[in-house]
């Protein structure tokens, strides 16, 4: 299995409050991936890196950032979590933007 | 937009039976990726299709790319309750679209009861 770690994997949190998503890779790729997925929708791209410090915007962005200062790390934030960010997110990496990616085993959050 | 639409979204089957899962889009994908996800885990790849027309094998699951390289098919032959999961297909866009991401379906939701 690729080395991706995501934490926490749990958490609850209450509306108006910041959250930070990490996930962690050990396979040095050079692309990397925040994904949320809800019923009914799939999985939808939030923000995705090609490079330390190099990032741009997925489908639903708003209301998230993100950051990359080493090509290990990627770090999602919910400024100020609202409801309707309640969900699963999903990191994943991959060599290239139209390769196979390898996703980690998810963070599932609820915002109250 | 781009979009891949999988059917049938939910597909509940008795072990031993056959079934198969299409992915279809009006975009040509330069490759597609077949994926299976378990509760409370990540997406993992199955298979990667390349060429049109392409079929490839894993024990009892045969993929096929269409000829086009607009659609795609997972059949399941005497499918087994460890076959339970959620499908997605996914396909790099020719054109570049998506910014150059995969484009992911949302998914078939498989229950094979025993």
């Amino acid at each position: 299995d690729a080395g991706i770690t995501q934490s926490p994997r749990h958490k609850v949190t209450e509306t108006g409050t910041p959250v930070t998503l990490r996930c962690h890779q050990t396979e040095n790729h050079r692309y990397m991936y925040w994904y949320r997925q809800d019923p009914g929708h799939g999985l939808r791209l939030i923000h995705y890196s090609y490079g330390v410090k190099d990032t741009d915007k997925g489908e639903v962005s708003d209301g998230y950032s993100v950051s990359r200062s080493k090509t290990e790390d990627f770090l999602l934030t919910l400024e100020s979590a609202t409801s309707s960010q309640t969900s699963v997110y999903f990191c994943a990496i991959s060599r290239d933007p139209q390769e196979p990616q390898h996703f980690g085993d998810g963070t599932r959050l609820s915002i109250l | 937009t781009q979009l891949l639409e999988q059917s049938p979204q939910f597909l509940s089957i008795q072990e031993g039976e056959n079934l198969t899962v299409y992915c279809n889009s009006s975009s040509v994908f330069s490759s597609l990726q077949w994926y299976r996800q378990e509760p409370g885990e990540g997406p993992v790849l199955l298979v990667t299709v390349v060429t049109g027309g392409e079929v490839k094998k894993l024990k009892r699951l045969t993929f096929q790319f269409g000829d086009a390289r607009k659609d795609s098919s997972l059949h399941i032959t005497a499918a087994q309750t460890g076959d339970t999961g959620l499908y997605l297909c996914a396909g790099a866009d020719i054109g570049g679209g998506s910014q150059g991401n995969l484009i992911f379906g949302k998914g078939t939701k498989l229950s094979v009861k025993p």
